[in-house]
């Protein structure tokens, strides 16, 4: 079936860059998403990769998806104390599937100053 | 655009009561998702509609919920005689399909407490 696994916690010095990863199980996956969530909030879409590019880049942040061993990571270079918060990796499914997410557990990312 | 709305933010209960949430998606977008969140955990899907249509449920939807989307705009997601473990964040998120990356845009959540 589809699962998505990523790290629990990652803590980082501001300035510093974090990478968060994740993997996924379903190759027929057509996007691929990084969604941030702050405490009691909803989630905030980051950016998104489709699965035939192999990186995105979008001002602090860089995607790498590895599709052979089903592997996305998301940089965040020059880690601000802002940007702590929950990550999350996500999967949609082929067009068929209604394009529902597929999400992981959730990366906690603390910055610490 | 002023995003996607839930309402209300928060539903304190009791075990055995109804519960019904709204929620309001960005104007253009034909596509309308719930997903529920419990602590320490990524969102799971619920269900979704097209327009009015809904299209696909999650074997996590039990026959206590029900979820109407009536004129294609706002939709309702009703629980029935709650139980302790409904309680979690219910999220709606709306989307356009047919789009380069559909991505689906989250409203801020509506959090559950069921005593």
């Amino acid at each position: 079936g589809e699962d998505v696994e990523q790290s629990l916690f990652l803590s980082v010095r501001e300035g510093d860059s974090s990478v968060i990863n994740c993997t996924y199980t379903d190759s027929s996956s057509t996007y691929l998403y990084w969604y941030k969530q702050e405490p009691g909030a909803g989630l905030q879409l980051l950016t998104y990769i489709f699965s035939n590019m192999d990186m995105k880049q979008d001002q602090r942040l860089t995607v790498l998806l590895n599709k052979k061993d089903k592997h996305l990571s998301l940089r965040i270079a020059d880690t601000q104390t802002g940007d702590s918060a929950i990550y999350f990796c996500a999967e949609s499914g082929t067009y068929n599937q209604g394009g529902k997410l597929i999400f992981g557990q959730g990366t906690e990312l603390s910055v610490k100053p | 655009d002023t995003g996607v709305s839930q309402d209300p933010r928060h539903k304190i209960t009791k075990r055995g009561q109804n519960v019904t949430f709204r929620c309001d998606p960005i104007s253009e977008h034909n596509r309308l998702y719930w997903y529920r969140q419990t602590l320490g955990q990524g969102p799971e899907f619920l269900t979704y509609f097209q327009n009015e249509a809904q299209l696909e449920k999650s074997r996590l939807l039990s026959d206590r919920f029900s979820a109407e989307r009536p004129k294609g705009s706002f939709s309702t997601l009703e629980i029935q005689r709650t139980e302790q473990g409904d309680s979690a964040m219910y999220l709606c998120a709306s989307s356009r399909s047919g789009g380069a990356g559909e991505t689906q845009y989250f409203g801020p959540g509506t959090r559950l407490l069921v005593l």
